[in-house]
């Protein structure tokens, strides 16, 4: 079956501009979550949506949101983007306790802000 | 807060030697999973363990929940360039939905 898809592979921005990320989960999977790897922070946690409901969120400003539709695809978009947010954006989709059994993470989005 | 320290940090080894991995927290997980991520892409699920004291072998890699549920290890033996890679431990825990990723180890494994 389909693995996690993310669109698009790479994105180049620049500051102040928004971007918005897609997901597509393994067919079934009814949660998704995002996160954003730096060298220097690690796996960051972004948001965990389970059916089109955010039931979990991170330490991030406002300027980060994420939506789940109800074909338990999502986005994540961030607006007015700084350099800081230059990072691997990775998603990653369970069946639903994923912190219990673990995940399966998509390929992940390479945004560059400059 | 919780957190998962792992250790080594860096690891750079020849191949055929042994290694051992660490994560270590002061907190009691209901699970800790274990992943390997290469560069560009990422991580790869390799295991799940949820007993304390719980042992399960993959091929060439073993991998150990504590007894007490805080911490766990990785040990590969006989190493290979194809284990090369950024191994990250994870863990949850029953009745919430958080879930934390250890710091990472980026281990090279040169031929």
């Amino acid at each position: 079956k389909a693995g996690v898809t993310q669109t698009p592979r790479y994105l180049i921005k620049t500051r102040g501009q928004q971007v918005t990320l897609s997901c597509s989960p393994i067919s079934g999977h009814r949660s998704v979550s995002w996160y954003q790897q730096t060298p220097g922070q690690g796996l960051q946690f972004l948001f965990e949506y389970f059916s089109e409901t955010q039931r979990n969120k991170g330490n991030f400003p406002g300027r980060f949101s994420g939506r789940q539709f109800s074909n338990s695809r999502s986005e994540m978009n961030v607006s007015t983007l700084e350099l800081g947010d230059s990072a691997l954006y990775l998603c990653a989709s369970s069946l639903d306790r994923g912190q219990l059994y673990g995940y399966t993470f998509g390929s992940g989005t390479r945004l560059t802000v400059v | 807060t919780q957190l998962l320290e792992q250790s080594p940090q860096f690891l750079s080894i020849q191949e055929g030697e042994n290694l051992t991995v660490y994560c270590n927290s002061s907190s009691v997980f209901s699970s800790l999973q274990w992943y390997r991520q290469e560069p560009g892409e990422g991580p790869v699920l390799l295991v799940t363990v949820v007993t304390g004291g719980e042992v399960k072998k993959l091929k060439r890699l073993t991998f150990q929940f504590g007894d007490a549920r805080k911490d766990s290890s990785l040990h590969i033996t006989a190493a290979q360039p194809g284990d090369t890679g950024l191994y990250l431990c994870a863990g949850g825990t029953s009745g919430t939905y958080k879930y934390i990723f250890g710091t990472g180890t980026r281990l090279k494994v040169l031929a």
